[in-house]
C-alpha cells in the first residue's frame, strides 16, 4: 500500500503545453508539499498546504498552480510549459506542519 | 535568509573507512531530518532529530544535532558499498503562527569504492 503516490511517473511534453501532476497520500496527514529537484539534485520547496489551506508559496512562476481538493490530495497544474521546467517534482506529506515528511516516487518532467 | 548547507558536496571513500558529513543552518531550529536518495528514486527518511544533543544510530550511520552551533553531523562507520547514495539534511524553520518551512541542504553525493 503506497503511502504517497504521484502520477504520472514520467511526463514528456512540448513547450507551451499545459500539464498536471497528481498526488495522493493515505497516511492521514494534514500537511502536503510540492518540491522541485533540479539536475544538480537541489531540492526546493514550491508549495505547502495544511488542511487544504495554502501556507507556503515560494517564488514560483504563477504558471504553477497547486490545488488541494481535500486533505489527502494535492495536485500541481503547470501552464505554458518552458524548457526550464524540466525537473523531477516530488510530492510529500507530514502529519502536521513541522514533522517528518514522507515523499512520493517523483515525477520526471521533460519539456522538449 | 534561511540557508542549509552541507559539506562536502561530493564524497568518494574506500570501503571500511569512516567519514562525517556536516549540515550547517542559518537560523535557530531544533528540528532536523536526514534523508537518503538512491539514483532515480525517492527520498527515504533516515533520522529525526528534535532536540539539542539528540543522537540517533542505525547500522553504520549515526546522526547528531547541536542546536547551539546550528550543526548536525552524519557519521559513517566502516563504509560499505550499499551506503552509496545522496544524503540530504532538512531543517524545519518556525515561521510563526504554528507553521514551519522545511528547507533542504544541498545534498552530499557519497560513493563508496570497493
Amino acid at each position: 500500500d503506497t503511502a504517497v503516490s504521484q502520477t504520472p511517473k514520467y511526463l514528456v511534453t512540448q513547450m507551451g503545453n499545459d500539464k498536471s501532476i497528481k498526488c495522493e497520500q493515505n497516511l492521514g496527514h494534514d500537511t502536503m508539499y510540492w518540491y522541485k529537484q533540479d539536475s544538480k539534485k537541489f531540492l526546493k520547496i514550491m508549495f505547502s498546504y495544511n488542511n487544504k489551506e495554502l501556507i507556503i508559496n515560494e517564488t514560483v512562476p504563477n504558471r504553477f498552480s497547486p490545488k488541494s481538493p481535500d486533505k489527502a490530495h494535492l495536485n500541481l497544474h503547470i501552464n505554458s510549459l518552458e524548457l526550464g521546467d524540466s525537473a523531477v517534482y516530488f510530492c510529500a506529506s507530514s502529519r502536521i506542519t513541522g514533522a517528518e515528511a514522507f515523499f512520493g516516487q517523483g515525477t520526471r518532467l521533460t519539456v522538449v | 535568509e534561511l540557508k542549509v548547507e552541507q559539506n562536502p558536496l561530493f564524497l568518494s571513500m574506500q570501503e571500511g573507512k569512516n567519514y562525517t558529513i556536516y549540515c550547517n543552518y542559518s537560523t535557530t531550529s531544533d528540528r532536523l531530518y536526514w534523508y537518503r536518495q538512491d539514483p532515480g528514486k525517492s527520498l527515504e527518511s533516515l533520522f529525526v532529530l528534535l532536540s539539542n544533543g539528540a543522537v540517533k544510530q542505525e547500522g553504520r550511520l549515526m546522526a547528531s544535532l547541536d542546536t547551539k552551533a546550528r550543526l548536525s553531523t552524519l557519521h559513517i562507520t566502516a563504509a560499505v558499498h550499499d551506503l552509496s547514495a545522496t544524503y540530504f539534511c532538512a531543517v524545519d524553520f518556525d515561521r510563526g503562527s504554528g507553521t514551519y518551512k522545511y528547507i533542504f541542504g544541498t545534498g552530499t553525493r557519497l560513493k563508496v569504492l570497493a
